[in-house]
C-alpha cells in the first residue's frame, strides 16, 4: 500500500545550521509530493511542492527535489532561523489517490 | 480573509457526551475533510466530502458522523465521546475534485483541541 516515512524528531539545531529532513515514500504511479509546515498553535500550511520527477520545489529558503529513482523528497535549508521552529510534514499524493501524511518532524532552532 | 474557520478551539467532554465540531470555509471549495492529529501518528483522515450532499469515510471514521448540506459547512459530530477521541482535530478544504478525493494543496483551519475525560 501507499506509505511515507519521515525522519524522526525532534531535531534541534543552532541558528544558521544546515537542515535536512528525510522523507521517503511508497506510492503507485507518479505521485505529487508536498511538504507542509505547522507553526505552534496553528494549522498546517503548504510549504512547497513538486509534481513530477526531478522537479525542485522551493519556498522561504527551503528546497526539496523529487527523486523518483530513490522515491525520496528530502527537505533542505542552508541556514535555519529561530522562526523556522515548527513541525514539518511530508505528504505524497498518489495518482488518483488520497493524500498521505508522514508522522511529522519537529524542528527546534536555538539562537 | 477568513479561510477555514473551526469552532470551538478547545473543548472538554465527559465520556458518553456528544458534541459537534464546526467547520466553515468561505473560499467556495468543493472538497472538505476532517483529520485528527495524535502524537507520533501524523494526521489521519476521518471523513471527507467532495461536494454538498456527498460524504465518505477516511481511515478512522468510527465514532464520528458528518454531513454536508451546504458548500460552506462541514460539521463533525461525536455521538458518544470516548477517551480515545482525545486529539486535535483539523478541518481542511481545497478547490475542485478532479484527480480523486485528496490531491492538490489543502487549506487548514487552526484546529480544535478536544479532551475526553
Amino acid at each position: 500500500g501507499n506509505s511515507v516515512t519521515q525522519m524522526e524528531g525532534p531535531v534541534t539545531l543552532s541558528e544558521e545550521a544546515f537542515l535536512t529532513i528525510n522523507c521517503t515514500y511508497t506510492a503507485t504511479g507518479y505521485p505529487s509530493l508536498f511538504w507542509y509546515v505547522q507553526y505552534p498553535g496553528e494549522g498546517l500550511q503548504l510549504l512547497l511542492k513538486a509534481t513530477k520527477a526531478d522537479d525542485k520545489g522551493s519556498n522561504k529558503g527551503f528546497e526539496a527535489t523529487y527523486r523518483k529513482e530513490t522515491t525520496s523528497f528530502h527537505l533542505e535549508k542552508g541556514s535555519v532561523q529561530v522562526s523556522d521552529s515548527a513541525v514539518y510534514f511530508c505528504a505524497p499524493v498518489p495518482e488518483g489517490g488520497k493524500l498521505i501524511f508522514g508522522q511529522g518532524t519537529e524542528l527546534s532552532v536555538k539562537p | 480573509n477568513a479561510g477555514v474557520t473551526q469552532t470551538p478551539k478547545f473543548q472538554v467532554l465527559k465520556t458518553g457526551q456528544s458534541m459537534t465540531l464546526q467547520c466553515a470555509q468561505d473560499m467556495n471549495h468543493e472538497y472538505m475533510s476532517w483529520y485528527r492529529q495524535d502524537p507520533g501518528m501524523g494526521l489521519r483522515l476521518i471523513h471527507y466530502s467532495v461536494g454538498a450532499g456527498i460524504t465518505d469515510q477516511g481511515e478512522v471514521p468510527n465514532g464520528y458522523n458528518v454531513s454536508r448540506s451546504t458548500t460552506e459547512d462541514f460539521p463533525l459530530r461525536l455521538l458518544s465521546a470516548a477517551p480515545s477521541q482525545t486529539s486535535v482535530y483539523f478541518c481542511a478544504s481545497r478547490p475542485g475534485t478532479s484527480g480523486g478525493p485528496n490531491t492538490g494543496e489543502l487549506f487548514f483551519g487552526e484546529g480544535s483541541r478536544l479532551t475526553v475525560l
